[in-house]
């Protein structure tokens, strides 16, 4: 049962565009929504996550959009360059009384052109 | 990658060999965890351990075994009952109370031959 489903698998931007990657979700007792973005050979690592509590989180280029009532969330990437061509994972945990587990998106492969 | 370390970063088995991976954190973390990866595909949660001398199968455990003895280290034994071996594994941990991110090592490619 995927929990977290994220779209598109893949998405090629032109550099200085656009990325847009959405993901939804089942479980309301999710309340902390990160994002991970993996280069080819590494772990990921943390992009930038929110809350329930705000409908926006913005860090630099990156922005997060949330939905609560539609239960979805999406990552903006606003002047994509060649340098964030990368997988995105999308991912959800119903925190530490669940010993924080996260349940993750399929993965986004974001190729931006130069 | 800070603060968590995974090795072998290359891991070769032949069939029906047991093999372990390590990962190893100095952040202090209670929790640690480990994923598998496939090409093309999410992170599957296999074990996770809120603290030392407990774990708990996650999604796909059957395969695998790990331990917890100390609360810096989690070892993975991929044992010859595991199907399909071959996959990315990656390593995480977490601080349990108040924190949800996880932060992942670098990993270890298993190829079975």
């Amino acid at each position: 049962q995927q929990q977290v489903k994220q779209s598109p698998q893949s998405l090629i931007v032109q550099k200085g565009g656009i990325s847009i990657i959405n993901c939804a979700y089942e479980n309301t007792a999710f309340d902390y929504f990160p994002w991970y973005q993996q280069f080819p050979g590494k772990g990921p690592a943390l992009l930038i996550a929110i809350r329930p509590d705000v409908s926006e989180k913005k860090e630099g280029r990156f922005t997060i959009s949330f939905n609560k009532s539609a239960k979805q969330f999406s990552l903006h990437i606003m002047d994509s360059q060649p340098g964030d061509s990368a997988t995105y994972f999308c991912a959800a945990s119903d925190g530490p009384n669940a010993g924080n587990m996260l349940t993750f998106g399929g993965g986004t492969r974001l190729m931006v052109k130069p | 990658d800070g603060g968590i370390t995974q090795s072998p970063k290359y891991l070769f088995r032949k069939e029906g060999q047991n093999v372990t991976l390590s990962c190893e954190q100095n952040l202090n973390h209670d929790a640690m965890y480990w994923y598998r990866q496939d090409p093309g595909q999410g992170l599957r949660l296999i074990y996770y351990s809120q603290i030392v001398n407990d774990f708990q199968k996650g999604d796909i455990a059957e395969g695998y075994s790990v331990s917890r003895e100390k609360k810096e280290s989690f070892p993975l034994t991929v044992t010859s009952a595991q199907k399909n071996p071959t996959a990315f594994y990656l390593c995480a941990s977490s601080i349990v109370a108040g924190g949800d991110t996880q932060y992942f090592g670098p990993g270890t490619r298993l190829t079975v031959l």
